[in-house]
């Protein structure tokens, strides 16, 4: 079966530093690879979508690439604020609806 | 404003007692689906809807129904809730079936089943 794998459950960088958050997943590539931010007791919030066929996508200081020869994504915030704090789930979709999630990284940015 | 409506948000309940979680979208999406949230294992999806009659199984659908009556509105229903249906879960919406779309997520609603 599919296993998604998100690198750490916690993360702590300096304000002003790069983060970098990684997804690996198992057997065969999704169709699409989004990313989500998830704040305390609220709903998943959609950042950014990567197809099976590009290599990278950016966001204002956001950027995912995504790897089909390593299975996996990586997920960077430049210049981080303590504002993003916040946890980062990866979601693949297979087959057009099956939808799977990692667990998160919970990302805390220090001042 | 585009949102994703469920209710309630808490809920205490007992063993047994037949209780529905409502999701209304006002975006006019085709996909609607639900999703609970446990600690260390992310989301994980119950049901999924592609449009108004069409609903079909996530990974986790024992003890759950829903249905699709209109497009705005997609109800989860625990006929028998259990201990082991204690989580929080969310109902997302998004305009495509395909996939190629973000879903946009409800603010969820936190089950405690005594």
């Amino acid at each position: 079966s599919q296993k998604i794998e998100q690198n750490s459950e916690a993360l702590n960088i300096q304000e002003g530093k790069t983060a970098t958050l990684t997804c690996n997943y198992t057997n065969y590539s999704p169709a699409y690879l989004q990313w989500y931010r998830q704040d305390p007791g609220r709903g998943p919030v959609f950042l950014l979508l990567i197809r099976e066929n590009e290599k990278e996508k950016r966001k204002e200081r956001l950027k995912v690439t995504f790897d089909t020869t390593l299975k996996q994504s990586l997920f960077h915030i430049t210049a981080s604020q303590p504002a993003d704090s916040a946890t980062y789930l990866c979601a693949l979709l297979y087959n057009n609806n099956d939808m799977r999630f990692g667990a998160g990284t919970r990302l805390t940015v220090k001042p | 404003e585009a949102q994703v409506t469920q209710n309630p948000r808490y809920l205490i309940t007992v063993t047994g007692k037949k209780l529905t979680v409502t999701c209304s979208q006002n975006m006019n999406h085709e996909y609607m689906s639900w999703y609970r949230q446990d600690p260390g294992l992310g989301l994980r999806q119950i049901y999924y809807s592609m449009n108004v009659e069409v609903t079909d199984k996530g990974d986790v659908p024992e003890g759950y129904k829903v249905s699709r009556k209109e497009k705005r509105n997609f109800p989860l229903i625990l006929e028998s809730p259990s201990p082991n249906q204690t989580s929080l879960y969310f109902c997302a919406s998004r305009s495509d079936v395909l996939g190629n779309q973000p879903q946009h997520f409800g603010d969820g609603t936190r089950l405690s089943i005594l």
